[in-house]
């Protein structure tokens, strides 16, 4: 099992809508959950993180958190056009400062 | 805000040549990580340093060495670049009691 999953092909959401996207990880001992948003060709940036379980918004995004199911969601309401990018998750590998990544998935925005 | 950046956007070397990259960052970070992004694969951690002159292999640290002389510098160093090692490389730093982590723009290497 991967430690990170990121299953869904491309999104593609009207503007307007919500895109959510979903990530799985395999390790139960991972307690800090990160969200990436990377446009073409520019490096990853952080835009949201979780630790503890439930909802955590920020803005336009939120991020879910199960630790009982091993899942984090992000949910991005009132899709914009900028919104356009690949999203990749990101878990802490338990017992040191690495993180564990998605291979991301991407989301086009329709104007 | 943290800032990390990259001596270079592109670099276009050639085979058997050595290669170095620079990473600094300027917020006292006490962890700095290079990865290799290809398309496919997602991100792969190369080498990590979690305090000075200190460096751990990540999953592909073949044909790659590191070195980190000073807290906010980390360098990448490919001995004998190879066609295989054309990819977009990216340097990330974290404070020592957190995880996330924080970019660099990137170096896109094409080894020809």
């Amino acid at each position: 099992q991967k430690e990170v999953e990121q299953n869904s092909g491309p999104l593609s959401v009207p503007e307007g809508a919500i895109a959510s996207l979903n990530c799985t990880y395999s390790d139960r001992g991972s307690q800090s959950f990160f969200w990436y948003r990377q446009y073409s060709g520019k490096s990853p940036e952080l835009i949201m993180f979780i630790y503890s379980n439930g909802d955590k918004e920020d803005g336009r995004f939120t991020a879910q958190l199960n630790k009982a199911s091993q899942y984090v969601s992000l949910l991005i309401r009132d899709s914009q056009p900028s919104d356009s990018a690949t999203y990749l998750c990101a878990v802490n590998k338990d017992g040191n400062n690495r993180l564990a990544f998605g291979k991301g998935n991407q989301v086009v925005v329709i104007p | 805000d943290v800032k990390v950046t990259q001596s270079s956007r592109y670099l276009v070397k050639r085979t058997g040549e050595k290669v170095f990259l620079e990473c600094v960052q300027d917020m006292d970070h006490e962890n700095m990580f290079w990865y290799r992004q290809d398309p496919g694969l997602g991100l792969r951690l190369i080498y990590f340093s979690y305090d000075v002159k200190m460096k751990e292999k990540g999953d592909i640290p073949e044909g790659y060495s590191v070195s980190r002389e000073k807290k906010e510098r980390f360098s990448l160093i490919l001995e004998s670049a190879s066609t295989n090692q054309t990819s977009m490389y990216l340097c990330a730093s974290s404070p020592r009691t957190a995880y996330e982590q924080y970019f660099g723009p990137g170096t896109r290497l094409t080894v020809t």
